[in-house]
């Protein structure tokens, strides 16, 4: 069983508009959280992080929702750009030197 | 060579046959782990090493042993492959044992 999960294989969003990535995870120790956007044919990079002691975490257009209750997390990317089509994945760690566990990912794309 | 690097680029392989992946950072990083990528599973952590001298098994360890001999480098071994084996590999590195993780450019292993 997934305990990170990303239920939206794909998302379309019109260039300019807001993109939202969701996120769920099973763990409740998990309490770190990492955003990684993968390209084709690169490996993923890095693009926004968040821990549980927050609920928000923003960097320029990317910004992390958390809402731990719920055990879910959210990116919201605004504006979305055709350049940000890629796929997202979640990633979810439960403290410092545990390793991360990823969801599935999800394809952006971004129309012009 | 900046950053992290994976080699080869891609390998067609027959099964039965022995291989290894290469992965080497210049980046200093104490921490490097092997991820396998497959559709609708995400990236799914093989093994991994928090420093030179140790190694850990990680989400789906059987069928691969990896080797930790100095700071930098991190190979893979598949010592007897199989078709289930089909996947594109990932390298990571990372600071320490938790954060942001570094990937190289991935390689893309086909077993016939």
């Amino acid at each position: 069983d997934q305990q990170v999960k990303q239920n939206s294989p794909s998302l379309s969003v019109q260039e300019g508009r807001i993109s939202i990535l969701n996120c769920d995870y099973t763990n409740s120790m998990f309490d770190y959280f990492l955003w990684y956007k993968k390209y084709p044919a690169e490996g993923p990079t890095f693009l926004i992080s968040i821990s549980s002691i927050k609920d928000k975490n923003e960097d320029g257009r990317f910004t992390v929702f958390l809402n731990k209750s719920a055990k879910h997390l959210s990116l919201h990317i605004v504006p979305s750009q055709p350049g940000d089509s890629a796929v997202y994945f979640c990633a979810a760690s439960a403290g410092y030197g545990q390793n991360f566990v990823f969801g599935p990912g999800t394809r952006l794309s971004v129309l012009p | 060579i900046a950053g992290i690097t994976q080699a080869p680029t891609s390998q067609i392989l027959a099964a039965g046959r022995r291989m290894t992946l290469r992965c080497t950072q210049d980046m200093r990083h104490n921490a490097m782990y092997w991820y396998r990528q497959d559709l609708g599973l995400g990236l799914r952590l093989i093994h991994y090493s928090n420093t030179a001298g140790t190694t850990g098994k990680g989400e789906v360890p059987d069928g691969y042993s990896v080797s930790r001999a100095n700071t930098d480098d991190f190979p893979l071994t598949l010592a007897s492959a199989v078709p289930s084996q089909t996947s594109v590999y990932f390298c990571a590195s990372s600071l320490q044992g938790a954060g942001e993780q570094f990937f190289g450019p991935g390689t893309r292993l086909t077993v016939l």
